[in-house]
C-alpha cells in the first residue's frame, strides 16, 4: 500500500519568513495529495490540495508543488505568520482511490 | 454542504468496558466514510474505511470493529477496551472525488 514520509517532524521559523514542508509517497498510481492544518484539540482543516495533473497550486500565501518523477510534494508558506502555527499533516490517495493516507505530521512554531 | 457529526465529544472509560462512537454525515449522499485514531501529539492512523452500506475495511483489526448500517451513519465499537485504545478519534467523509473533511472528533481516555 501507500507510504508517505513527511519531514522535518518540527519546524520553527521567525514571523515573515517562509515555511516549506516535504512528503514522498510510493505509490506512484496516486493522484491526489491534499494538505490539512491541525490545531491543538481540532480536527485536521483541509487548507490545499493538488492533483496529478498539477504540478503547483497557490492560495494566497499558501502553495503546493507536486514532482510525479520523484513522488514528493511540497507545501509553501509565505510570509508566516503567529496564527500559522500548528501541525501540518500530508496525505495521498493509495492505489485503489479509497484509503488515504497521512504523513506523520510537522509542528510549525512561527515566532513573533 | 456536508457535514460530519461526531459524539460524544470526550469519553473517560475503564478498561475492560465496551465503547460505542457513532458518526453521522448530512449534505451528501453515498459518502466515503473513514475512523482514524489519532495518539497523543502523533499522526493520524488510518483504522476502517467504508465505500458503502455493509462495506468495511480494515486497516488495523485489533480490538475494534466498525459498521455502517446506514448510508450515513458510521459506528466504531469494542467489546473490551485497552488502555493503548486512548486517543483522539475522528470521523472523516468524502466530500466529492477525494476531498475529505473531518467532524470534531471525539477523546477517549481509558483509565
Amino acid at each position: 500500500g501507500e507510504n508517505v514520509e513527511q519531514h522535518p517532524s518540527t519546524l520553527s521559523v521567525q514571523e515573515g519568513d517562509s515555511a516549506v514542508i516535504k512528503c514522498t509517497y510510493s505509490d506512484s498510481a496516486s493522484n491526489y495529495f491534499p494538505w490539512y492544518k491541525q490545531e491543538l484539540g481540532k480536527r485536521p482543516q483541509l487548507i490545499i490540495d493538488i492533483r496529478s495533473n498539477v504540478g503547483e497550486k497557490k492560495d494566497q500565501r499558501i502553495a503546493v508543488t507536486l514532482n510525479k518523477t520523484a513522488k514528493h510534494f511540497s507545501l509553501h508558506i509565505t510570509e508566516t505568520q503567529p496564527e500559522d502555527s500548528a501541525v501540518y499533516f500530508c496525505a495521498a490517495i493509495g492505489y485503489n482511490n479509497n484509503d488515504m493516507r497521512f504523513g506523520a505530521g510537522t509542528r510549525l512554531t512561527v515566532k513573533p | 454542504s456536508q457535514t460530519i457529526h461526531q459524539w460524544p465529544a470526550t469519553l473517560v472509560q475503564p478498561v475492560g468496558s465496551p465503547l460505542s462512537l457513532e458518526c453521522t454525515v448530512e449534505g451528501t449522499s453515498n459518502p466515503n466514510l473513514y475512523w482514524y485514531r489519532q495518539a497523543a501529539g502523533r499522526g493520524l492512523q488510518l483504522l476502517f474505511y467504508s465505500v458503502g452500506i455493509g462495506q468495511i475495511s480494515s486497516e488495523v483489526p485489533q480490538n475494534l470493529s466498525a459498521s455502517r448500517p446506514q448510508d450515513r451513519q458510521f459506528i466504531l465499537s469494542s467489546k473490551k477496551l485497552l488502555l493503548s485504545d486512548s486517543g483522539f478519534y475522528l470521523c472523516a467523509g468524502t466530500r466529492s472525488s477525494y476531498e475529505q473533511y473531518f467532524g470534531p472528533g471525539t477523546r477517549l481516555t481509558v483509565t
